[in-house]
């Protein structure tokens, strides 16, 4: 069973930079796409963007300018970073598993509340 | 970006009710559509792939249809345990979008 656990701060001053990681244990990073989707409160599912295993990342575009993902395989761990962040990137952070072939999320973390205050 | 408009929003109903959600594309998407259900303070769980294939271990009371834009999810027999969000997810081309999600509600 794979499973995924997302830390990070749960508590980000505005204008400065969210920062996430997800880790993945009973599985491989290796050979999937792996995904940020965000979910404010009372509110639908926004798709961040995704890595794969290469290192290649996709985002997106109405966050890319402030989003940045990468990967330590060795640690088995992705990571989000999110920069210049307001009130309006309030929410629950979730990372998720993309494989290769078809557009399924199969496996999520359980989500990490992020609130951006002073 | 392709939007993904659900409808109804929020329904109501009985343990029993035949339900019906409806997913609609901006555009055409062929069937590459997913559908998940959400609880409270859980992960999304994937329902449906691929517009009407059931996922593995997924009961067989939900069944998915459609292609191009109009889509739908349907729950024959609904079960105490299927009161929570739906939401649909295009994955014809990204970003990857989501409908606005129905919540379903114990009449």
């Amino acid at each position: 069973q794979v499973l995924l656990q997302e830390s990070g701060p749960r508590l980000v001053r505005p204008s400065e930079t969210l920062s996430l990681t997800c880790t993945v244990s009973g599985g491989s990073i290796s050979s999937n796409y792996w995904t940020w989707i965000r979910q404010p409160a009372g509110k639908g599912l926004e798709w961040i963007g995704r890595i794969y295993t290469s290192g290649s990342t996709l985002y997106n575009p109405s966050l890319k300018s402030r989003v940045t993902m990468s990967l330590d395989t060795s640690k088995n761990q992705f990571s989000l970073t999110l920069t210049s962040v307001t009130a309006a990137d309030t929410a629950v952070y979730v990372c998720a598993r993309r494989p290769t072939t078809g557009g399924i999320y199969d496996y999520w973390g359980q989500g990490t509340l992020v609130t951006v205050s002073s | 970006d392709i939007q993904m408009t659900q409808s109804p929003s929020s329904l109501s109903a009985s343990v029993g009710d035949r339900v019906t959600i409806t997913c609609r594309a901006s555009q055409s998407i062929s069937t590459n559509l997913n559908w998940y259900q959400q609880k409270p303070g859980k992960a999304p769980n994937l329902l449906i792939y691929a517009a009407s294939r059931l996922q593995s271990g997924v009961p067989s009371r939900f069944s998915g249809s459609g292609s191009g834009t109009d889509f739908t999810l349907t729950i024959s027999s609904l079960q105490p345990e299927d009161f929570a969000t739906y939401y649909c997810q295009q994955y014809y081309s990204s970003p990857r979008t989501f409908g606005q999600g129905t919540k379903l509600e114990i009449k």
